[in-house]
């Protein structure tokens, strides 16, 4: 079973960019889709966007003008920016295996809280 | 987008006995050109890493325990856990895959009574 995990700040200021990376072991990283889906606190969970392996990107149009989704192959690895983040960006996001489907793997999530 | 909408939004149900959770979509997720309908549960506990269950609104994922079982078609969905244990204690989603942007519901928290 693929394990994924995330990394990246804890803490990022308003209006600054949010930058995590999903590191990707124990399995085949080539020919899926890789996910970042996030649960602000309360609330429910939001899909933000998927890569495809092949490059391909598809975002939440909640989201599309500020999300960027891209691959580093080598390290197999997949990493999500947010620009311009505000209060509401405070979340715990996650990274998963699978696309326009389900997804059968996740990582334990991290929790990013935007505050000056 | 499509609204997914669960109830209730918590229960608490007794060791042994039947968890009934269920989710409502605002529109079809039924293909018809497959005749399957593009939903799936998920299972979310403090600390883990969010669990599938079930997709394709009815198939267990590998591994996932007999007790729980989907059902539903077109709208309107019910994951069931029919003999609850200590270890179901968790936050159950529902998610539409049909079309994007791929959405869940609001989740249901379910506990011990």
């Amino acid at each position: 079973q693929v394990q994924l995990q995330e990394s990246g700040p804890g803490l990022v200021k308003p209006s600054e960019t949010l930058s995590l990376t999903c590191s990707v072991s124990g399995g085949s990283f080539t020919n899926y889709y890789w996910t970042w889906i996030r649960q602000p606190p309360e609330k429910g969970l939001e899909w933000i966007g998927y890569i495809h392996y092949s490059g391909s990107t598809n975002y939440n149009p909640s989201l599309k003008s500020r999300v960027t989704i891209s691959l580093d192959t080598s390290k197999n690895q997949f990493s999500l920016r947010l620009n311009s983040v505000t209060a509401a960006d405070t979340a715990v996001y996650y990274c998963a295996k699978g696309g326009g489907l389900t997804y059968d793997s996740w990582g334990q999530g991290t929790l990013v809280t935007v505050s000056s | 987008d499509i609204v997914m909408t669960q109830s209730p939004d918590s229960l608490a149900v007794s060791l042994g006995e039947r968890a009934t959770i269920n989710c409502k979509s605002s529109q079809s997720v039924l293909s018809r050109s497959n005749n399957r309908d593009y939903l799936a549960w998920y299972q979310l506990k403090p600390g883990q890493s969010p669990k599938l269950l079930i997709f394709w609104a009815s198939t267990r994922e590998s591994g996932v325990p007999g007790r729980f079982s989907g059902s539903g078609s077109e709208t309107d969905f019910t994951l069931t856990i029919s003999s609850l244990q200590a270890e179901d204690v968790a936050v159950y989603y529902c998610q539409q895959y049909y079309s994007p942007p791929w959405t869940f519901g609001q989740g249901t928290k379910v506990e011990i009574k």
